[in-house]
């Protein structure tokens, strides 16, 4: 199993542009969250999924899309990229709500 | 006041040594999560529980509901346990909500 990829590693982008992260997973897990890292702070909730076709709203979502389509498939979209975005997104999956979390490698994204 | 709260914030061990890091939480949870940062960036899962203690190698978290309180201990602590150490509360529902973690230095 490659547990959970997500790519790119690295991003920098202009402000005002978008850009989709990917999230996948082949574990077969049902739940799917997206975090941002900042310095200084614990990682926030941006969006979470229970299942394909469910999303909903965590701490921060503003300025953020998700779409779940296939359980493996966690899909994080920023509409038009602001230097307030500049942070590492990390995405986790978990078989269910009461199992451990698994995370992706992470993606440093920096907005100029 | 932040939900989760760890303490300290920067730890600074001599290897050998016996560690604790302490969580705090101020809601009520379903669960409580402790996780490992290494340090490049990756992100592992140590312990979930959500009652009484559970011991993993040298690792060992215990947890007191009604207190609202987690440890996380260390045994024989060695350099390669450096690491940020992150608490983590499931809230009623499927939020989790984290610390602000805890720089662990380990010295040989």
């Amino acid at each position: 199993n490659a547990g959970v990829t997500q790519t790119p590693k690295f991003q920098v982008l202009k402000t005002g542009q978008s850009m989709t992260l990917q999230c996948a997973q082949d574990m077969n897990h049902e739940y799917m969250s997206w975090y941002r890292q900042d310095p200084g702070m614990g990682l926030r909730l941006i969006h979470y999924s229970v299942g394909a076709g469910i999303t909903d709203q965590g701490e921060v979502p503003n300025g953020y899309n998700v779409s779940r389509s296939t359980t493996e498939d966690f899909p994080l979209r920023l509409l038009s990229a602001a230097p307030s975005q500049t942070s590492v997104y990390f995405c986790a999956s978990s078989p269910g709500r009461y199992n451990e979390q698994f995370f992706g490698p992470g993606t440093r994204l920096t907005v100029l | 006041k932040n939900e989760v709260e760890q303490s300290p914030q920067n730890l600074t061990a001599q290897e050998g040594e016996f560690i604790t890091i302490n969580c705090s939480y101020s809601v009520g949870i379903s669960a409580l999560h402790w996780l490992q940062q290494h340090p490049g960036g990756g992100i592992v899962s140590l312990f979930m529980l959500s009652s009484g203690k559970k011991k993993h190698g040298r690792l060992i978290a215990t947890i007191n509901i009604q207190e609202k309180h987690s440890s996380l201990h260390i045994t024989a602590s060695h350099p390669r346990d450096s690491a940020v150490y992150i608490c983590a509360v499931m809230e009623y529902g499927n939020k989790l909500v984290f610390g602000a973690g805890t720089i662990l230095r380990v010295k040989s």
